[in-house]
């Protein structure tokens, strides 16, 4: 299994708070992704980052963004929550060698907004 | 604009039966696609991919097959098991980003 740890596994927030998700990797890739899985919409880019403090939006940023100040952590951060962002919530790492793409996801987040 | 597509929310099989697993791509470029395998409260995990290069890929149970005139991949999974039972996605990079399917539920029934 690819080393990689998500914080916390569960999260009930109410609409308006901040909630930040933490995603941590031992393996010392460069690529990092938060993603959300939703009914209906397969996995869906949120942010990704292809280095320290190199970070860029995906496919439904609105609502998040994100920061990593170190190889091993990439920070995921709801300013003001709202009931639409309940989701759940994947961390991936890649190396992005060989030409391969593969990504290696942690085990996800649930987040509940009230 | 969903540039990969899985139009079958659902299948279920019978144990020992074959699986197949529909893809279908809009996007000309995509030159590699992976399958991921999902069981609730876990991460997507990675399973088998094909490189546009090829047709088909095979990994013990799991085979993959790629008609790019089509823009249409599948998994076939034979024999199944219930244990195969989860969700899949497939997905197709570039960019360094992966797009996903919306995934098919798989149920193998004993």
């Amino acid at each position: 299994d690819a080393g990689i740890t998500q914080s916390p596994r569960h999260k009930v927030t109410e609409t308006g708070t901040p909630v930040t998700l933490r995603c941590h990797q031992t393996e010392n890739h460069r690529y990092m992704y938060w993603y959300r899985q939703d009914p209906g919409h397969g996995l869906r880019l949120i942010h990704y980052s292809y280095g320290v403090k190199d970070t860029d939006k995906g496919e439904v940023s609105d609502g998040y963004s994100v920061s990593r100040s170190k190889t091993e952590d990439f920070l995921l951060t709801l300013e003001s929550a709202t009931s639409s962002q309940t989701s759940v919530y994947f961390c991936a790492i890649s190396a992005q060698s060989e030409g391969t793409d593969t990504q290696y996801f942690g085990p996800g987040t649930r987040l509940t907004v009230l | 604009d969903q540039q990969v597509k899985q139009n079958s929310p659902s299948l279920s099989v019978q144990e020992g039966r074959i699986s197949i697993l529909n893809c279908d791509y809009t996007n000309s470029m995509f030159d590699y696609f992976l399958w991921y395998k999902k069981y609730p409260a876990e991460g997507p995990t990675f399973l088998i991919s094909i490189s546009s290069i090829k047709d088909k890929n095979e990994d013990g149970r799991f085979t993959v097959f790629l008609n790019k005139s089509a823009k249409h991949l599948s998994l076939h999974i034979v024999p199944s098991q219930p244990g195969d039972s989860a969700v899949y996605f497939c997905a197709a990079p570039s960019y360094g980003k992966l797009t996903f399917g919306q995934g098919t539920i798989l149920t193998v029934h004993p």
